[in-house]
């Protein structure tokens, strides 16, 4: 298995851009998912494979993979996206799901 | 609408068993996996365990390898974690996960606290 690497927290003004980085050696050959969670809450599905956002979730956010890095961004920051984010994959045989730390968005 | 719904949590001491259920409504249950998922106080979520639609393929964390058994009731719509010999770093809220390219659905979860 491998690790998914997140920044512990990134901060943005609102209207602003946020990128959250998550890398792992498995996510060349393995898809991203992304995560939302507010506090008291169940995580929230925002990115599948990579780059496809359920329907509901608003178009600002997206996500994009390279290589050992995907990357969840979120477009013109609102003060209702604080929370926390989590990546999440499997290992390479598909058999184990992992999660990264974490990374709480906060809004400024 | 789909629902997930777990119960079954609660206070156990160390060495104890639990059985946590999962009912789920409003998707054809046996065409899914099915995950529990569980995340300590304070800290992010940590997947526990999958189990195939047709219940014929398993996997778990190896942190709970041996110890907890994942299964599923395709006529009830109901997921099950059978947990045995629990210890304190179990303490956590359990959620049961749909699998649809991703976990696109989650139960509210259940708490289950080891402590003597």
């Amino acid at each position: 298995s491998y690790d998914l690497t997140q920044p512990p927290s990134v901060s943005v003004s609102p209207g602003q851009t946020a990128r959250i980085p998550c890398s792992g050696d498995g996510l060349p050959s393995q898809y991203a998912y992304w995560y939302q969670q507010r506090p008291g809450q169940a995580p929230v599905l925002l990115i599948f494979k990579d780059k496809e956002r359920p329907s509901g979730i608003p178009e600002r956010f997206s996500g994009s993979s390279s290589g050992t890095t995907a990357t969840l961004t979120v477009s013109g920051v609102q003060a209702e996206d604080e929370a926390d984010y989590y990546c999440q994959s499997q290992d390479i045989t598909s058999t184990y799901v992992i999660f990264g730390g974490g990374t709480k968005l906060t809004v400024l | 609408e789909v629902q997930l719904v777990e119960s079954g949590g609660g206070l156990v001491q160390p060495g104890g068993s639990l059985r946590l259920s999962c009912v789920a409504s409003g998707f054809t249950f046996r065409k899914n996996w099915m995950h529990w998922v569980r995340q300590a106080p304070g800290k992010g979520p940590v997947w526990v365990s999958r189990i195939k639609g047709d219940g014929s393929g398993v996997s778990y964390a190896d942190s709970v390898e041996g110890r907890f058994t994942i299964s599923r009731d395709n006529a009830d719509n109901t997921l099950y974690l059978q947990m045995n010999s629990l210890r304190v770093e179990d303490t956590a809220v359990y959620f049961c996960a749909r699998d649809k390219a991703g976990l696109d659905s989650w139960g509210q979860g259940t708490l289950v606290i080891v402590s003597s």
